[in-house]
């Protein structure tokens, strides 16, 4: 069965600063996607980002970047120049056929 | 093109009263695909459906719980003689094709509370 696992439950930076969130997956597909949603506490769920497995260029979204590492079964998502509105719960998921799996997810603080 | 809507956004139930979820998909999205989240964890699929088909219902509970998408109407997440520990927020999601290699896109989600 496929897992997603963040290890850090709460992470914080400092507004206009890098942040790293970090997400490893088990799996034994070779074709999936891997996706970044950020849920803040309007409960909304928010697409960020987006990776198709076979693609080796890491996926860009403005202040949003990834670092797949396929070999190492590993999905981070760095948040460049944090910004308040960036606050918020982010979960990592995998996809594959007709559903998501989520990991626990991460709350991310922004302090001014 | 307004997105998924799901209501309501708050129900309020007793111990062993029905609660009833609706979930309309995008304009065009024919899949929809039901999540839970309970507090302080992430979202676990239960449900996947087309137009009047279960294509894949294995994370939903056995007992108590259906799911329809009829041809006409919205979807309806059903849960029977509900308990406390169905308390959660209930989110459903659409896409335009089967897979989930397209973005899913999500609704606000329903928070139940079961007192």
């Amino acid at each position: 069965a496929q897992t997603v696992t963040q290890s850090q439950p709460e992470m914080s930076v400092q507004e206009a600063e890098t942040v790293t969130l970090s997400c490893t997956y088990d799996t034994s597909e070779s074709d999936y996607y891997l996706f970044w949603y950020k849920q803040p506490p309007s409960r909304q769920m928010i697409l960020v980002i987006r990776q198709e497995a076979y693609k080796q260029q890491n996926a860009t979204e403005n202040r949003f970047s990834v670092n797949f590492q396929k070999a190492a079964k590993s999905f981070s998502l760095k948040i460049s120049d944090s910004q308040l509105g960036d606050a918020a719960m982010y979960f990592c998921a995998y996809g594959y056929g007709n559903k998501l799996v989520f990991g626990a997810g991460t709350i991310l603080r922004v302090k001014s | 093109n307004a997105g998924v809507m799901q209501n309501p956004r708050h129900l309020v139930r007793r111990r062993g009263q029905e609660a009833r979820l609706r979930c309309s998909p995008m304009k065009g999205h024919s899949h929809v695909y039901w999540y839970r989240q309970l507090p302080e964890e992430g979202l676990k699929f239960m449900v996947y459906l087309q137009k009047e088909n279960i294509i894949d219902e294995s994370g939903m509970p056995k007992e108590r719980f259906s799911a329809e998408f009829p041809k006409e109407g919205p979807s309806i997440l059903r849960i029977q003689q509900v308990v406390r520990g169905d308390s959660a927020a209930y989110f459903c999601a659409s896409s335009p094709i089967r897979s989930s290699y397209n973005e899913q896109f999500f609704g606000p989600g329903t928070r139940l509370t079961v007192l």
